[in-house]
């Protein structure tokens, strides 16, 4: 149920894109974006409900890809801020979208 | 409005003793959940409670047990802790499950020799 997350981790440097991928193999009805810094909290970053819907920050943008069960966040001309580990949630129809279950993380370095 | 705050920070136990996290929120919100982090792992939903007075189990149940005290608070209680339940454990809240964004606490740092 945990959905996937890929790649595991990535190296950038400044001002350079990249592209978080996560997957699930049952249908979803929201996606949710965080990072999460060493030793803090995660933090929201976007969420995507299914027919369209998006709520998150002016610098981030994401896809969702209800047929695929799939959604994609776009980081670009990334900044040193960047750095943490990203994680997706899902939340399912079938559960009443009652709970978020996340991927393991993608790790993202940005380097001057 | 302080958000969602989780007593203790840190704790350190030894196997078998019980202990109680605490969590609070001030938004109002709905919806409470318990997730443990270890390395490597992710966020793994230890349980949640979708609205007052309701609670139910996530992926990784076993040992622990919640109290939906009232709206603004949540506890997680481990009965008998063991070196596996060694963790950082977080508390989160939104105001409508998985239509809404969630919000961290700062997390309890818990160590079981």
């Amino acid at each position: 149920q945990q959905p996937v997350q890929s790649p595991q981790a990535v190296i950038l440097r400044e001002g350079e894109d990249a592209v978080i991928n996560c997957s699930s193999s049952k249908a979803l009805y929201s996606v949710h974006w965080y990072r999460q810094k060493h030793g803090e909290a995660p933090v929201f970053l976007m969420i995507l409900l299914k027919g369209g819907e998006q709520k998150g920050h002016e610098k981030i943008s994401a896809s969702f890809n209800e047929k695929k069960q799939q959604s994609s966040l776009y980081l670009t001309a990334s900044q040193l801020s960047y750095s943490g580990t990203y994680f997706c949630g899902t939340a399912f129809p079938r559960t009443s979208y009652d709970k978020v279950i996340f991927g393991p993380g993608t790790s993202l370095s940005v380097i001057p | 409005n302080a958000g969602v705050t989780q007593t203790p920070k840190f704790q350190v136990l030894k196997t078998g003793q019980s202990m109680t996290l605490q969590c609070a929120q001030d938004m109002n919100h709905n919806s409470m959940y318990w997730y443990r982090q270890d390395p490597g792992m992710g966020l793994r939903l230890i349980y949640y409670s979708a609205s007052e007075g309701t609670t139910d189990k996530g992926e990784v149940p076993n040992g622990y047990n919640v109290s939906r005290l009232n709206k603004r608070e949540f506890s997680l209680r481990l009965e008998s802790a063991a070196p596996s339940q060694t963790s950082v454990y977080f508390c989160a809240s939104n105001r409508d499950r998985g239509r809404t964004e969630q919000y961290f606490g700062p997390g309890t740092r818990l160590t079981v020799t």
